[in-house]
C-alpha cells in the first residue's frame, strides 16, 4: 500500500547549520507531497507542498523538490534557527484524496 | 479567526468509560477528519467526512464512532475506552480533498485511559 518513510530522529543541530530531513514514498499514480510541522503543544500546520514531479515547494526558508525518479521529497534549509525546533512530518495524498498518509515524524532540535 | 477548535485539551478516563471529543471549524470546510498520534507511529486516520451526513472509516476506526450533522461539527465518540486508546487526537478540516487542499489542524486532545 501507499506509505511514507522519513529519517529517524532526533536531529540535533547548532544554529545556522544546514538541515536535511530525508523522505521517500511509495504510492501508485501521482501523489501530492507535503511537509507539515508541529511546534510543541500545537497541531500540525502545512509547511510546504508539491503536486507534480520536479515541483519545488518552499516556505520560511525551507525547500523540498518532488523527485519522481527517486520517489523522494527531502526537506532542506540552508541555515536553521532555534525557532525551527519542532517535529516535521512528510505526508502524501493520492489522487483519491480521502486522507493524508504520514511518515512517523522527525524531531529537530536546534541549539544556539 | 478560530480555525479548528478541539475540546477538551486533556482528559483522563477509566477503562470502560465513554466520552465525546469535540471538534468545530468555522471555515465552512466540507472535509473533516480525525487522526490519532502515537509515539513512533506518526498520525493515523480514524474516521473522515466529506460533508454533512457523510462519514467513512479510516485506517484505525475500531472503538470509535463519528457523526456529521452539521458542516461545522465533527465529534468523535469513544464508546468504551481502553488503555490502547491512550493517544493524542487531532481533528482536521479542509475545503477540498487532501490531494489538493491543505489540512487545518486543531491543537489536539491528549487522552489517557487508565
Amino acid at each position: 500500500g501507499d506509505s511514507v518513510t522519513q529519517m529517524e530522529g532526533p536531529v540535533t543541530l547548532s544554529e545556522e547549520a544546514f538541515l536535511t530531513i530525508n523522505c521517500t514514498y511509495t504510492a501508485t499514480g501521482y501523489p501530492s507531497l507535503f511537509w507539515y510541522v508541529q511546534y510543541p503543544g500545537e497541531g500540525l500546520q502545512l509547511l510546504l507542498k508539491a503536486t507534480k514531479a520536479d515541483d519545488k515547494g518552499s516556505n520560511k526558508g525551507f525547500e523540498a523538490t518532488y523527485r519522481k525518479e527517486t520517489t523522494s521529497f527531502h526537506l532542506e534549509k540552508g541555515s536553521v534557527q532555534v525557532s525551527d525546533s519542532a517535529v516535521y512530518f512528510c505526508a502524501l495524498s493520492t489522487e483519491a484524496g480521502t486522507a493524508l498518509i504520514f511518515g512517523k515524524g522527525t524531531t529537530l532540535s536546534v541549539s544556539s | 479567526n478560530a480555525g479548528v477548535t478541539q475540546t477538551p485539551k486533556f482528559q483522563v478516563l477509566k477503562t470502560g468509560q465513554s466520552m465525546t471529543l469535540q471538534c468545530a471549524q468555522d471555515m465552512n470546510h466540507e472535509y473533516m477528519s480525525w487522526y490519532r498520534q502515537d509515539p513512533g507511529m506518526g498520525l493515523r486516520l480514524i474516521h473522515y467526512s466529506v460533508g454533512a451526513g457523510i462519514t467513512d472509516q479510516g485506517e484505525v476506526p475500531n472503538g470509535y464512532n463519528v457523526s456529521r450533522s452539521t458542516t461545522e461539527d465533527f465529534p468523535l465518540r469513544l464508546l468504551s475506552a481502553a488503555p490502547s486508546q491512550t493517544s493524542v487526537y487531532f481533528c482536521a478540516s479542509s475545503w477540498g480533498t487532501s490531494y489538493n487542499s491543505p489540512l487545518h489542524f486543531g491543537n489536539g486532545t491528549r487522552l489517557t485511559v487508565t
